[in-house]
């Protein structure tokens, strides 16, 4: 049972640049969050989708932007990076279907903005 | 309302003793309870969950206890070991469908050989 997949595992970019990031979900999973963590954080609730659409949003300005596509995967876009960006981005699927509270998180995507 | 406070920050245990990490809530529409482990360089890995209508659940050497009056909830590691060394992190959700997890800031446990 594969569990939830993200691509790159690293990147580095350049202030300015625009960034994608994927992830997979766990089998049987319907729905992906997005975190943010920081060195030293915890992580920060950056975005969910469900059935396609953005249905929650944390305190992350528009710059941060989301797809989800008829699989069930995600991308996460980050426009006009900021040196603050550089962070471990987390991917988190969970199952509305299945009405579980329990979200498992990949490995991460480590950004680096110079 | 939306924090999630976690104590202590670091924690070093003995091969064999007790590991204990506490948080504390506010806001009272949370729901869910989870613990989390993360390794250096690695996403966090589900441990243990509890909801608010039990006041202790267990797993192996895994142990969290919930004190819904205090608004407070630990995380009890048994017989601690090496391989336990990790950084944990205490979470919460509400239950208004959406599971946004809110976390603590972590406690960086060592446990010595």
């Amino acid at each position: 049972d594969a569990g939830v997949t993200q691509s790159p595992t690293h990147l580095i970019k350049t202030r300015g640049q625009q960034v994608t990031l994927r992830c997979s979900p766990k089998s049987g999973h319907d729905t992906v969050s997005w975190y943010q963590q920081a060195l030293g954080q915890g992580p920060q609730f950056i975005f969910q989708y469900y059935e396609e659409e953005e249905r929650q949003r944390g305190n992350f300005p528009d710059r941060f932007s989301g797809h989800q596509f008829p699989n069930y995967s995600s991308e996460l876009n980050v426009n006009a990076l900021l040196l603050g960006d550089s962070a471990l981005y987390l991917c988190a699927s969970s199952s509305e279907l299945k009405g579980s509270y329990e979200q498992y998180f990949g490995p991460g995507t480590r950004l680096t903005v110079t | 309302q939306q924090q999630v406070k976690q104590s202590p920050q670091s924690l070093i245990v003995q091969k064999g003793g007790i590991s204990i990490i506490n948080c504390a809530y506010e806001n009272t529409a949370f729901d869910y309870f989870p613990w989390y482990q993360q390794f250096p360089g690695k996403g966090p890995a589900l441990l243990i969950a509890i909801r608010p209508d039990v006041s202790e659940k267990k797993e192996g050497r895994f142990t969290i206890s919930f004190n819904k009056s205090a608004k407070q909830f630990s995380l009890h590691i048994m017989d601690s070991q090496p391989g336990d060394s990790a950084t944990y992190f205490c979470a919460a959700s509400m239950n208004t469908g959406f599971q946004k997890l809110v976390f603590g800031t972590g406690t960086r446990l060592l446990v010595s050989p």
